[in-house]
Protein backbone atom coordinates (compact mmCIF):
# COMPACT_ATOMS: atom_id res chain seq x y z
CA UNK A 1 0.00 0.00 0.00
CA UNK A 2 0.91 3.81 -0.57
CA UNK A 3 2.44 5.37 2.55
CA UNK A 4 4.49 8.60 2.93
CA UNK A 5 5.85 8.64 6.49
CA UNK A 6 7.90 12.12 7.28
CA UNK A 7 10.09 12.50 9.93
CA UNK A 8 9.90 13.70 13.37
CA UNK A 9 9.04 16.78 15.02
CA UNK A 10 11.37 19.46 15.23
CA UNK A 11 12.21 22.23 17.45
CA UNK A 12 14.44 25.59 16.05
CA UNK A 13 15.70 28.25 17.11
CA UNK A 14 14.77 31.55 14.97
CA UNK A 15 17.58 32.20 12.00
CA UNK A 16 17.66 28.64 12.04
CA UNK A 17 16.91 25.90 9.41
CA UNK A 18 15.38 22.86 9.38
CA UNK A 19 15.27 19.70 7.04
CA UNK A 20 12.15 17.90 7.08
CA UNK A 21 11.84 13.93 4.64
CA UNK A 22 9.19 12.05 3.30
CA UNK A 23 10.11 8.43 2.78
CA UNK A 24 7.36 7.13 -0.25
CA UNK A 25 7.17 3.40 -0.02
CA UNK A 26 4.28 1.28 -1.77
CA UNK A 27 4.50 2.59 -5.65
CA UNK A 28 7.39 3.66 -7.81
CA UNK A 29 8.59 7.24 -6.48
CA UNK A 30 9.85 8.61 -10.05
CA UNK A 31 6.76 8.41 -11.40
CA UNK A 32 4.55 10.62 -9.01
CA UNK A 33 5.16 14.63 -8.22
CA UNK A 34 5.86 15.47 -4.87
CA UNK A 35 4.72 18.52 -3.10
CA UNK A 36 5.06 20.58 0.12
CA UNK A 37 2.47 21.99 1.42
CA UNK A 38 2.46 23.90 5.59
CA UNK A 39 -0.68 24.19 8.14
CA UNK A 40 -0.02 26.84 10.62
CA UNK A 41 -1.60 26.04 14.00
CA UNK A 42 -5.45 26.83 13.63
CA UNK A 43 -4.95 27.58 10.37
CA UNK A 44 -5.75 26.49 6.55
CA UNK A 45 -3.69 25.20 4.06
CA UNK A 46 -0.96 26.92 2.42
CA UNK A 47 0.85 25.53 -0.97
CA UNK A 48 4.63 25.62 -0.78
CA UNK A 49 5.45 23.87 -3.87
CA UNK A 50 6.43 21.22 -5.78
CA UNK A 51 9.38 19.00 -7.16
CA UNK A 52 9.51 16.58 -10.80
CA UNK A 53 10.58 13.21 -8.91
CA UNK A 54 11.73 12.05 -12.48
CA UNK A 55 13.53 15.17 -13.32
CA UNK A 56 14.34 16.98 -9.78
CA UNK A 57 13.60 20.33 -10.86
CA UNK A 58 11.69 22.40 -8.18
CA UNK A 59 8.84 24.78 -8.53
CA UNK A 60 8.60 27.03 -4.80
CA UNK A 61 5.77 29.42 -3.99
CA UNK A 62 6.58 32.71 -4.25
CA UNK A 63 6.13 33.85 -0.82
CA UNK A 64 8.86 31.29 0.13
CA UNK A 65 11.33 32.30 -2.47
CA UNK A 66 14.99 31.87 -1.46
CA UNK A 67 14.50 30.06 1.42
CA UNK A 68 13.18 26.91 0.39
CA UNK A 69 15.08 23.96 -1.01
CA UNK A 70 13.32 20.78 -1.86
CA UNK A 71 15.72 17.95 -2.85
CA UNK A 72 15.38 13.97 -3.62
CA UNK A 73 17.59 10.90 -3.07
CA UNK A 74 15.63 8.90 -5.28
CA UNK A 75 17.80 5.62 -4.34
CA UNK A 76 15.36 5.20 -1.14
CA UNK A 77 12.50 7.33 -2.50
CA UNK A 78 12.67 9.82 -0.30
CA UNK A 79 11.91 13.47 -0.54
CA UNK A 80 13.07 16.61 1.20
CA UNK A 81 11.91 19.80 2.32
CA UNK A 82 14.62 22.31 3.95
CA UNK A 83 13.67 25.98 4.85
CA UNK A 84 16.20 28.62 6.23
CA UNK A 85 16.32 31.82 8.27
CA UNK A 86 13.15 30.56 10.11
CA UNK A 87 11.03 33.07 12.35
CA UNK A 88 8.23 31.92 14.44
CA UNK A 89 5.83 32.69 11.45
CA UNK A 90 6.78 29.21 10.18
CA UNK A 91 6.01 27.37 12.81
CA UNK A 92 2.99 25.11 11.14
CA UNK A 93 2.61 21.07 10.62
CA UNK A 94 4.33 20.62 7.11
CA UNK A 95 2.96 18.04 4.94
CA UNK A 96 4.48 16.22 1.95
CA UNK A 97 1.83 14.97 -0.65
CA UNK A 98 1.90 13.08 -3.59
CA UNK A 99 0.33 13.67 -7.22
CA UNK A 100 0.44 12.19 -10.63
CA UNK A 101 1.09 14.84 -13.48
CA UNK A 102 1.49 17.76 -10.44
CA UNK A 103 -2.68 17.56 -9.97
CA UNK A 104 -5.05 16.22 -6.89
CA UNK A 105 -3.15 15.04 -4.01
CA UNK A 106 -4.40 11.53 -3.62
CA UNK A 107 -1.50 10.43 -0.84
CA UNK A 108 -0.31 12.52 2.30
CA UNK A 109 2.42 12.21 4.77
CA UNK A 110 0.99 12.39 7.96
CA UNK A 111 2.95 15.44 8.47
CA UNK A 112 5.84 17.04 10.56
CA UNK A 113 5.06 20.06 13.26
CA UNK A 114 8.21 22.19 13.43
CA UNK A 115 8.06 24.63 15.82
CA UNK A 116 10.19 27.98 15.87
CA UNK A 117 11.27 29.20 19.53
CA UNK A 118 13.24 31.18 21.30
CA UNK B 1 -2.80 33.79 -7.97
CA UNK B 2 -5.68 32.22 -8.07
CA UNK B 3 -8.18 33.53 -4.90
CA UNK B 4 -10.05 30.48 -3.50
CA UNK B 5 -12.86 31.82 -1.28
CA UNK B 6 -15.70 29.24 0.58
CA UNK B 7 -19.08 29.93 2.28
CA UNK B 8 -19.84 29.90 4.77
CA UNK B 9 -16.97 29.58 6.97
CA UNK B 10 -18.96 27.00 9.19
CA UNK B 11 -22.12 25.18 9.28
CA UNK B 12 -24.09 22.74 11.18
CA UNK B 13 -26.14 20.33 9.98
CA UNK B 14 -28.36 17.86 11.78
CA UNK B 15 -27.46 13.67 11.25
CA UNK B 16 -28.93 12.93 7.91
CA UNK B 17 -29.26 15.87 7.00
CA UNK B 18 -27.53 17.41 3.34
CA UNK B 19 -25.24 19.76 3.72
CA UNK B 20 -23.63 21.96 0.98
CA UNK B 21 -20.54 23.90 1.02
CA UNK B 22 -19.44 26.85 -1.98
CA UNK B 23 -15.87 27.17 -3.00
CA UNK B 24 -15.44 30.23 -5.85
CA UNK B 25 -12.01 30.81 -7.79
CA UNK B 26 -11.18 34.39 -8.93
CA UNK B 27 -10.30 33.19 -12.91
CA UNK B 28 -11.29 30.18 -14.22
CA UNK B 29 -9.71 26.53 -13.73
CA UNK B 30 -11.23 24.80 -16.87
CA UNK B 31 -8.66 23.58 -19.10
CA UNK B 32 -10.25 23.68 -22.39
CA UNK B 33 -8.22 21.37 -24.63
CA UNK B 34 -9.74 18.43 -22.07
CA UNK B 35 -12.43 20.56 -21.15
CA UNK B 36 -11.60 19.41 -17.50
CA UNK B 37 -12.15 21.91 -13.94
CA UNK B 38 -8.78 21.56 -12.16
CA UNK B 39 -10.58 21.58 -8.58
CA UNK B 40 -10.30 19.40 -5.87
CA UNK B 41 -11.72 19.15 -2.22
CA UNK B 42 -10.49 17.91 0.71
CA UNK B 43 -11.49 16.43 3.99
CA UNK B 44 -9.68 17.07 6.94
CA UNK B 45 -9.94 15.59 10.81
CA UNK B 46 -8.62 17.30 13.18
CA UNK B 47 -4.87 16.08 13.89
CA UNK B 48 -5.13 13.77 9.85
CA UNK B 49 -3.75 15.41 7.19
CA UNK B 50 -6.26 16.03 4.37
CA UNK B 51 -7.57 13.55 2.66
CA UNK B 52 -9.01 13.39 -1.40
CA UNK B 53 -12.75 13.44 -2.09
CA UNK B 54 -13.42 15.31 -5.03
CA UNK B 55 -11.34 15.77 -8.36
CA UNK B 56 -12.08 17.45 -11.43
CA UNK B 57 -14.34 19.01 -9.57
CA UNK B 58 -16.80 16.12 -9.69
CA UNK B 59 -15.08 12.75 -10.06
CA UNK B 60 -15.39 10.94 -6.51
CA UNK B 61 -11.99 9.37 -5.76
CA UNK B 62 -11.96 5.61 -5.36
CA UNK B 63 -13.27 4.29 -1.98
CA UNK B 64 -14.92 8.47 -0.80
CA UNK B 65 -18.64 7.54 0.20
CA UNK B 66 -21.20 7.90 -2.50
CA UNK B 67 -23.21 10.42 -0.44
CA UNK B 68 -20.49 13.18 -1.31
CA UNK B 69 -20.55 15.23 -4.57
CA UNK B 70 -18.99 17.41 -6.20
CA UNK B 71 -20.36 20.04 -8.72
CA UNK B 72 -19.85 23.03 -10.52
CA UNK B 73 -19.29 25.19 -13.54
CA UNK B 74 -17.52 28.73 -14.54
CA UNK B 75 -16.07 29.65 -11.30
CA UNK B 76 -18.48 28.31 -8.53
CA UNK B 77 -18.35 25.14 -7.69
CA UNK B 78 -19.66 22.77 -5.15
CA UNK B 79 -19.20 20.30 -2.40
CA UNK B 80 -22.39 18.08 -0.95
CA UNK B 81 -22.74 15.57 1.65
CA UNK B 82 -26.50 14.59 0.90
CA UNK B 83 -27.05 12.51 4.44
CA UNK B 84 -24.83 13.94 6.98
CA UNK B 85 -23.06 11.04 9.42
CA UNK B 86 -21.19 12.10 12.52
CA UNK B 87 -17.87 10.83 11.03
CA UNK B 88 -18.55 13.92 8.43
CA UNK B 89 -17.59 16.27 10.94
CA UNK B 90 -14.58 17.71 9.70
CA UNK B 91 -12.80 20.73 7.89
CA UNK B 92 -13.21 20.58 4.26
CA UNK B 93 -10.83 22.56 1.64
CA UNK B 94 -11.27 23.53 -2.23
CA UNK B 95 -7.89 23.82 -4.34
CA UNK B 96 -7.15 24.71 -8.01
CA UNK B 97 -4.28 22.94 -9.52
CA UNK B 98 -5.14 24.50 -12.57
CA UNK B 99 -2.21 27.16 -11.97
CA UNK B 100 0.79 27.57 -9.54
CA UNK B 101 0.72 28.07 -6.81
CA UNK B 102 -2.36 25.58 -6.32
CA UNK B 103 -4.02 27.45 -3.53
CA UNK B 104 -6.36 26.32 -1.47
CA UNK B 105 -9.99 27.84 0.00
CA UNK B 106 -9.93 29.27 3.69
CA UNK B 107 -11.70 25.87 4.88
CA UNK B 108 -15.62 25.28 5.89
CA UNK B 109 -16.16 23.98 9.57
CA UNK B 110 -18.91 21.08 9.38
CA UNK B 111 -20.70 20.12 13.00
CA UNK B 112 -23.60 18.74 13.79
CA UNK B 113 -26.74 20.56 15.01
Amino acid sequence: QVQLVQSGSELKKPGASVKVSCKASGYTFTTYTMSWVRQAPGQGLEWMGWISTSTGNPTYAQAFTGRLVFSLDTSVSTAYLQISSLTAEDTAVYFCARSSANRWYDYWGQGTLVTVSS
Amino acid sequence: DIVMTQSPDSLAVSLGERATINCKSSQSVLYNSNNNYYLAWYQQKPGQPPKLLIYWASTRQSGVPDRFSGSGSGTDFTLTISSLQAEDVAVYYCQQYYRTPFTFGPGTKVDIK
